[in-house]
């Protein structure tokens, strides 16, 4: 069965204290992985979708990479306005009924103190 | 700029009442999605659509249909709405590809007395 599992839960950081969240994942073809970013009262938003296990995107303070097991979302010198929770989510690749559906994570809780 | 509307934004009913939840969006997406978002399980697919008139079931599509007689729209409906069925609920739409980046809506908070 496949499997999305992020951590930790939930991770305090200062303002500027670079860290990283994990999105672990079993599944047999991936055809794409996705992170999204939730703040309080409103739906996901995009951030990054990665294809193949060496593959690296950028966007301002993040940076997503992902290998054949797992994907790390590394925040540099995070501000305050970097809280939110953070999902990741992948798509299975052609064959079978999960075909076309994202499997997402619970999610990891960021909160970034001043 | 397109987007993806969701209306309600939130709503109180009484168990056993029909609801209905809208989505639209103006993308010109092909694929529509309907989730629902609680503490404990993170989203769940409800119901989607990969084009006008096709709909299929997804894990927890008991108790609510849809149904797709246009690209923009994908109403979400509670038959008779439980207490279970308190969630927030979230429609998203992708491009052409069923494995296109989904964009989520803003969702609506659903309270069932």
């Amino acid at each position: 069965e496949d499997q999305v599992t992020q951590s930790p839960e939930a991770l305090r950081l200062q303002e500027g204290e670079s860290s990283s969240l994990n999105c672990s994942y079993t599944v047999s073809g991936l055809r794409g992985l996705f992170w999204y970013r939730q703040d309080p009262g409103k739906g996901p938003e995009f951030l990054f979708t990665l294809y193949s296990a060496g593959e690296e995107k950028e966007k301002e303070r993040l940076k997503a990479t992902l290998t054949k097991k797992e994907s790390f979302l590394h925040i540099t010198a995070p501000k305050p306005e970097d809280s939110a929770t953070y999902l990741c989510a992948l798509h299975k690749g052609a064959g079978g009924t999960s075909y076309g559906k994202l499997t997402f994570g619970q999610g990891t809780i960021l909160t970034v103190h001043p | 700029d397109a987007e993806i509307t969701q209306s309600p934004r939130h709503k109180i009913t009484e168990t056993g009442r029909q609801v209905t939840l809208a989505c639209h969006q103006t993308w010109n997406h092909n694929n529509m999605f309907w989730y629902r978002q609680d503490l404990g399980h993170g989203l769940r697919l409800i119901h989607y659509s990969y084009g006008v008139q096709d709909t299929n079931k997804g894990e927890v599509s008991d108790g609510y249909s849809v149904s797709r007689s246009n690209t923009e729209d994908l109403p979400l409906t509670l038959e008779s709405a439980a207490s279970s069925q308190t969630s927030v609920y979230f429609c998203a739409s992708s491009e052409v590809a069923v494995t296109d980046t989904q964009y989520f809506g803003p969702g609506t908070r659903l309270t069932v007395l």
